[in-house]
């Protein structure tokens, strides 16, 4: 159980576009989904808290207008990149927490996005 | 401040030999305590976790790991390391606290020599 999905893998794009990427619980109700960033060799680096039905929480120098997230429904967040620049280039990470008093969260298995 | 320490970037260890991968925390609190593991290129997995219930904590895979409140520690370990082992572990906390966010250890990479 506890499984998190992540759709695309894998994204290039050109500078200037934007892409979306999904990340979906497949079998439990995720009220609160957490988008984080991996540069290589490094820790993750949390982005933003998603509740659904509610607006995100972003995290401090993290940009909302280029980094929108979208919690529409219990087993869905979406993150789109808009405008993309080659600095955006990086590995994406989703992951959900099941429900209120258990803290640990399962987590996607990364989308790595390459702007060109 | 609450904070969590991995106090090694990099362990080696040959194939069957014991695994300890150490890791301290700062809270004010009493924490949640997790340790992930990540496969190049890949998401993170959930080894074990610990919550204020039985400060020994086995996980999958053969590893384990101590709550040590009088040393703030939770070190991983395995008796006996495998080819597959090798990976990034985090050393994770939450505070419980509000919106649970986790705060992750930089990370230790553990290589399994043949």
């Amino acid at each position: 159980g506890a499984v998190v999905s992540q759709h695309p893998s894998r994204v290039i794009c050109k500078s200037g576009t934007s892409v979306k990427i999904e990340c979906r619980s497949l079998d439990f109700q995720a009220t609160t989904m957490f988008w984080y960033r991996q540069f290589p060799k490094q820790s993750l680096m949390l982005m933003a808290t998603s509740n659904e039905g509610s607006k995100a929480t972003y995290e401090q120098g993290v940009e909302k207008d280029k980094f929108l997230i979208n919690h529409a429904s219990l087993t869905l967040s979406t993150l789109t990149v808009t405008s993309a620049h080659p600095e955006d280039s990086s590995f994406y990470i989703c992951s959900a927490r099941e429900g209120q008093g258990r803290p640990e969260q399962y987590f996607g298995p990364g989308t790595r996005l390459t702007v060109t | 401040a609450q904070s969590v320490t991995q106090l090694d970037s990099h362990v080696s260890v040959s194939e069957g030999t014991p695994v300890l991968l150490r890791c301290n925390y700062s809270s004010s609190y009493s924490p949640s305590l997790f340790w992930y593991v990540q496969h190049p290129n890949k998401g993170l997995q959930l080894l074990l976790k610990y919550t204020s219930a039985a400060t020994l904590v086995k996980g999958i895979n053969g590893f384990e790991a101590e709550f040590k409140k009088s040393e703030t520690s939770f070190h991983l370990t395995k008796p006996s390391a495998h080819m597959s082992d090798a990976a990034e572990y985090f050393c994770v906390f939450s505070s419980g606290a509000g919106s649970y966010q986790l705060t992750f250890g930089k990370g230790t990479k553990l290589s399994v020599i043949p």
